[in-house]
């Protein structure tokens, strides 16, 4: 079946732009999560969705991202007043339970 | 700090030898352990999970666990060109969000045909 899709595959944007990244999971998965990569570095956990639970918002780095899961389904990750310290690979990953994690191709954010 | 530690290499080795990749980890109730691969600008593919002390196999590669040691390692063997690529581990802490997994920053492997 299909895997976990995400879009836009490349975003250019204006510092102090605001950006938004997408995320579909693969069918059925209950679970969902956003990471960040930056270039030289290992993956940073950002949110962690669960069914209907309250998300774990713990790895955000600051009031500037936010993100939201709607019908359970599609994810939606908002970066607000973008910064060039934003620019990195954005991954998004799905679960049927907590783990193993399955994850999308990535937006490549990259901040002028 | 909850940390996962491997070397990042390179690891160079000849095709058709045995690569061997080592990862420790800060957490001792940490219960799930991971090996994910990552080719040049694409993103994490599992390879390997494991939860219990000791080996397991699947197909040329093999993940050990040593819980006591906090160290857990993937031997790929018959090592191909194609499997040149970085591998991160990752472990799920104990504790903690239910979902939040800590990756290693990865080794290098380059094998050599």
């Amino acid at each position: 079946g299909a895997g976990v899709s995400q879009s836009p595959s490349n975003k250019v944007t204006e510092k102090g732009k605001d950006v938004e990244l997408r995320c579909d999971p693969i069918s059925g998965h209950t679970a969902l999560y956003w990471y960040r990569q930056s270039l030289g570095q290992g993956l940073e956990f950002l949110i962690y969705f669960q069914g209907n639970s309250a998300p774990d918002k713990s790895g955000l780095p600051s009031d500037r991202f936010s993100a939201e899961r709607t019908g359970g389904s599609v994810s939606t990750l908002t970066i607000q007043r973008t910064q060039q310290e934003d620019s990195a690979v954005y991954l998004c990953a799905s679960s049927l339970t907590t783990t193993p994690q399955y994850f999308g191709p990535g937006t490549r954010l990259t901040v002028l | 700090q909850k940390e996962v530690e491997q070397n990042s290499g390179p690891l160079s080795v000849p095709e058709g030898a045995i690569a061997s990749l080592n990862c420790t980890y800060s957490d001792r109730g940490s219960q799930s352990f991971f090996w994910y691969r990552q080719y040049s600008g694409k993103s994490p593919e599992l390879i390997m999970f494991i939860y219990s002390n000791g080996d397991k196999e699947d197909g040329r590669f093999t993940a050990q666990l040593n819980k006591a040691s906090q160290y857990v390692s993937l031997l790929i063997r018959d090592s191909q060109p194609s499997d040149s690529a970085t591998y991160l581990c990752a472990v799920k802490p104990y504790g903690g969000s239910q979902g939040n997994l800590i990756f290693g920053k990865g080794t290098k492997l380059s094998v050599k045909p």
